[in-house]
């Protein structure tokens, strides 16, 4: 496989439910990242990681946790979420942050759209 | 102030005309950046990036550079139904996370 890969596509879940999306790039990258896009919203990040380690938090509620074991592959934890929680989560990779080089950009997943109910 | 600015739009052309889709950034120091086309419901998608000052073009899309300005253009020529889309301008503050504009929405109209 290349490029990056959400999975699951779709997910509805519960209140009360916990489930995980999962991202894998296989791009030699190292730096990855999580953003939410509401409907006809922004992206807004939430989370950064830079060789495996969190580099940002941009003051997401505690019911998202994620999780980076490698660079390779990260998680999103949900844990009683809301309605309003429901979006497209996406997922991103880039080579790394903060060397002062050319930044290549971002590649994105196909996304999870989460439906919270 | 914003640090990535883009007019929501939408912007209508008729097929066949060129788009112009404008961003303002204000990071002087910013080196790199990029246009991603998102189709409704989709990811985000890179089509263009750009370092130098000037115009860079692949096929139907041209994107402009002024980093005195502090500002980036694309534009898409022979603009079809299917190239309707958000346009996001992201933008690479020396090395520090992608900046992404709110986007803007482009019809083209058959």
């Amino acid at each position: 496989e290349t490029g990056v890969t959400q999975t699951p596509r779709h997910l509805v879940m519960g209140m009360t439910n916990k489930k995980s999306l999962k991202c894998e790039q296989h791009l030699g990258h190292n730096a990855m990242y999580w953003y939410k896009q509401s409907a006809k919203k922004p992206l807004e990040l939430m989370f950064v990681y830079n060789f495996k380690e969190q580099t940002e938090n941009n003051s997401v509620p505690s019911r998202f946790s994620p999780e980076c074991p490698n660079s390779s592959h990260l998680f999103l934890h949900l844990h009683t979420l809301q309605p309003e929680d429901s979006a497209l989560y996406l997922c991103a990779s880039s080579q790394e942050m903060g060397t002062g080089d050319l930044n290549y950009g971002y590649t994105f997943g196909s996304g999870t759209r989460l439906t919270v109910v | 102030q914003k640090e990535v600015e883009q007019n929501s739009g939408p912007l209508s052309v008729p097929e066949g005309a060129i788009a112009s889709l404008n961003c303002t950034y204000s990071d002087r120091g910013s080196q790199s950046f990029f246009w991603y086309r998102q189709y409704s419901g989709k990811s985000p998608e890179l089509i263009m990036f750009i370092y130098s000052n000037g115009d860079k073009e692949d096929g139907r899309f041209t994107a402009q550079l002024n980093k005195a300005s502090q500002y980036v253009s694309l534009l898409i020529r022979d603009s079809q139904p299917s190239d309707s889309a958000t346009y996001l301008c992201a933008v690479n503050p020396q090395g520090g996370k992608l900046i992404f504009g709110q986007g803007t929405e482009l019809s083209v109209k058959p």
